[in-house]
């Protein structure tokens, strides 16, 4: 029963380097979605998918991309790696039913990043 | 465009006292209303939701309803305990896509 599973729960990197952070769902959602989780701001959406194949910008998306290849999986990468990116990545999926955010969301348990 | 306002935090509250934790949005239409709980080191996770005005969600013993005349969501639970320390959230689901918000969430720490 593991639902969300983020990799890697935690890393460090320098500024400049480039990494890719890895959500699967086994809940077969057709909806994913990408927030970072930073003190006194609450959670906001750099990307969503609302199928495989597809992907789309949230609020917050500049320097990160994003793909939907398979439908469990949704990566998220940071080409050249800037300190104002140290956060707390959740991915997180729904059902596709109804519109975007609609439904309950089910998150992991999250990717703590600490850019140098 | 869409909006949400929680009472800030932190809230500090004695074992069996009474909790209230305020929540107003904006949206266009009528979205379903969520609250969701972070445990520490975890991720967020659904704690109670309504989907149309006059809606309770309850779980747990919390309770929240669709007020779309105030357009409010307060979260409520009569006698709260140290497990309930944790942060909590709240959301406005929302039709237009990529205009997902969240509060900014509201720490609660229970005392025995």
């Amino acid at each position: 029963n593991a639902g969300v599973t983020q990799t890697p729960k935690f890393r460090v990197l320098k500024t400049g380097q480039s990494m890719t952070l890895l959500c699967a769902q086994d809940m077969n959602h057709e909806y994913m979605y990408w927030y970072r989780q930073d003190p006194g701001m609450g959670l906001r959406l750099i990307h969503y998918s609302v199928g495989e194949g597809t992907t789309a910008k949230g609020e917050v998306p500049d320097g990160y991309n994003v793909s939907r290849l398979k439908k469990q999986n949704f990566l998220l990468g940071l080409e050249s790696a800037a300190p104002s990116q140290t956060s707390v990545y959740f991915c997180a999926s729904s059902t596709g039913t109804g519109s975007l955010g609609n439904q309950p969301q089910h998150f992991g348990d999250g990717t703590r990043l600490s850019i140098l | 465009g869409n909006s949400v306002t929680q009472m800030e935090g932190p809230v500090t509250l004695s074992e069996e006292a009474f909790l209230t934790i305020n929540c107003t949005y904006t949206a266009t239409g009528y979205p379903s209303l969520f609250w969701y709980v972070q445990y520490p080191g975890e991720g967020l996770q659904l704690l109670l939701k309504a989907t149309k005005a006059d809606d309770k969600g309850s779980n747990k013993g919390f309770e929240a309803t669709y007020r779309k005349e105030t357009t409010s969501f307060h979260l409520e639970k009569g006698s709260v305990q140290v497990s309930d320390s944790a942060v909590y959230f709240c959301a406005p689901g929302e039709g237009s896509q990529g205009n997902l918000i969240f509060g900014k969430g509201t720490k609660l720490s229970v005392k025995p």
